[in-house]
């Protein structure tokens, strides 16, 4: 089945600079790649995602950048605030009808 | 639309108690998930439906139940509760269709979680 893996574990920015997130998928059948983000003691929540046939996304300071070939995706973001302090969670789908499978998750903390 | 809900949000059961968790969606979403979160970790898939009468088994699903006799309600059962049940019960659905291309998964929404403590 598919294996997600998420990198770095935990990260830590200056107010201002940027975050990367890197993911790595096993099946070159995936189709569907969203982000969550999770404050503490919150439910997981939408961000962003990005689709197979796309190779790069963006919303205002949040992008997602896909490379097909390579097998893994990536999230950035710029200007950080103290307020993205958060664990993010990437996912993947097969082809839209298996469930998500989720990596380990990032534990992003922006200081100011 | 109130999205997916959970009830309750927070129990505390003793070992070998029995529970219902209660998951509703009002999206018409044809998927819905249960997930467990232990503490610091990620989600951890238990059951899956794909829609009503049909379930399937995620990753972790030994000493839960699941039925999904309506599109709207997906209850997990923990049966003779365990220590090891501790845990953030989260509750999601989905909207997934058929395309000329396969099947696309769209954004899935979570509940906001029971918290279940057994001792």
């Amino acid at each position: 089945g598919e294996n997600v893996e998420q990198h770095p574990s935990t990260l830590s920015v200056q107010e201002g600079d940027s975050a990367v997130i890197k993911c790595t998928y096993s099946d070159s059948a995936s189709n569907y790649f969203p982000w969550y983000k999770q404050e503490l003691g919150k439910r997981p929540q939408l961000i962003i995602d990005i689709r197979s046939n796309v190779g790069e996304k963006k919303d205002q300071r949040i992008a997602v950048t896909l490379n097909k070939t390579a097998k893994h995706f990536s999230l950035h973001i710029t200007e950080t605030q103290p307020e993205d302090s958060a664990v993010y969670f990437c996912a993947a789908s097969i082809r839209g009808n298996t469930p998500l499978v989720f990596g380990k998750g990032t534990r992003l903390s922006v200081i100011a | 639309n109130a999205g997916v809900t959970q009830t309750p949000k927070f129990r505390i059961l003793k070992i070998g108690q029995s529970m219902t968790l209660q998951c509703t969606q009002d999206m018409n979403h044809n998927y819905m998930y249960w997930y467990r979160q232990d503490p610091g970790m990620g989600l951890k898939l238990i059951y899956y439906s794909v829609g009503a009468g049909i379930t399937d088994k995620g990753e972790v699903p030994n000493g839960y139940n699941v039925s999904r006799s309506t599109t709207e309600d997906f209850p997990l059962r923990l049966e003779l509760a365990a220590p090891s049940q501790t845990s953030v019960y989260f509750c999601a659905s989905s909207y997934s269709i058929r395309t000329s291309g396969g099947r696309s998964s769209y954004e899935q929404y979570f509940g906001p979680g029971t918290r279940l403590t057994v001792t």
